[in-house]
């Protein structure tokens, strides 16, 4: 089945450090997104992202939708303590196919942010 | 505007016994779908609801099934309990069952002792 392969499995940073995350797959997607999971609560959608080479930001955080469609990658520029918490990436395909609707999660990023 | 809503937000059950989870979805949602996330993984498709139907099904055993109302809310049902099966049990809701963005709720910590 489709998986995504995150990296990196955990950072720690300094607070003001930029941090970049990314994600790829074997398999084309047609929507990449970014969820932000803090303990104990679900995960909050960042960025979405819906057509390949698509850049887009959301404060000081930037995604890109990989050009091949199989990969994705999100950076944080000035980053502040409350930024920890645990990153994903997923994949969605909406355009043809069986799977509308379905997410496919990476495996995460752990940050940690030191003060 | 109320989020998407799931309860309980904590239960524990003992192996062969059954559990309900419900979820409400964020107001104009007509989508809901279901995930499994085990400690220290990313989230697991379980199903999607969509009018009432089962409209997809990611690789889980029958014991998980699920129901959802006229007013789109949501029910995750599991029977006969395995320790394997806790988790978070995460509820998404969306607007368009084709895709587009999913929102979540906080999730529901079942425990099988």
């Amino acid at each position: 089945g489709q998986q995504l392969n995150q990296s990196p499995q955990s950072m720690f940073i300094q607070e003001g450090e930029d941090v970049s995350m990314n994600c790829t797959s074997s398999s084309i997607f047609n929507t990449w997104l970014w969820y932000k999971q803090d303990p104990g609560e679900g995960p909050v959608l960042l960025i979405a992202l819906y057509k390949a080479g698509e850049l887009t930001s959301n404060g000081r955080l930037t995604a890109q939708f990989g050009i091949t469609r199989k990969d994705s990658f999100l950076n944080i520029s000035a980053s502040i303590p409350s930024d920890v918490g645990i990153y994903f990436c997923a994949g969605q395909i909406n355009a043809g196919g069986t799977s509308y609707g379905k997410l496919t999660f990476g495996q995460g990023t752990i940050l940690t942010v030191h003060p | 505007d109320a989020g998407v809503t799931q309860s309980p937000t904590h239960l524990i059950k003992t192996r062969g016994q059954q559990v309900t989870l419900r979820c409400s979805p964020k107001s104009g949602h007509d989508t809901v779908s279901w995930y499994q996330q085990a400690l220290g993984q990313g989230p697991q498709f379980i199903f999607q609801y969509y009018e009432e139907e089962e409209r997809q099904r990611g690789n889980f055993p029958d014991r998980f099934s699920g129901h959802q109302f006229p007013n789109y809310s949501s029910e995750l049902n599991v029977n006969a309990l395995l320790l394997g099966d806790s988790a978070l049990y995460l509820c998404a809701s969306s607007g368009d069952w084709r895709g587009g963005e999913l929102f979540f709720g906080e999730g529901s910590r079942l425990t099988v002792l």
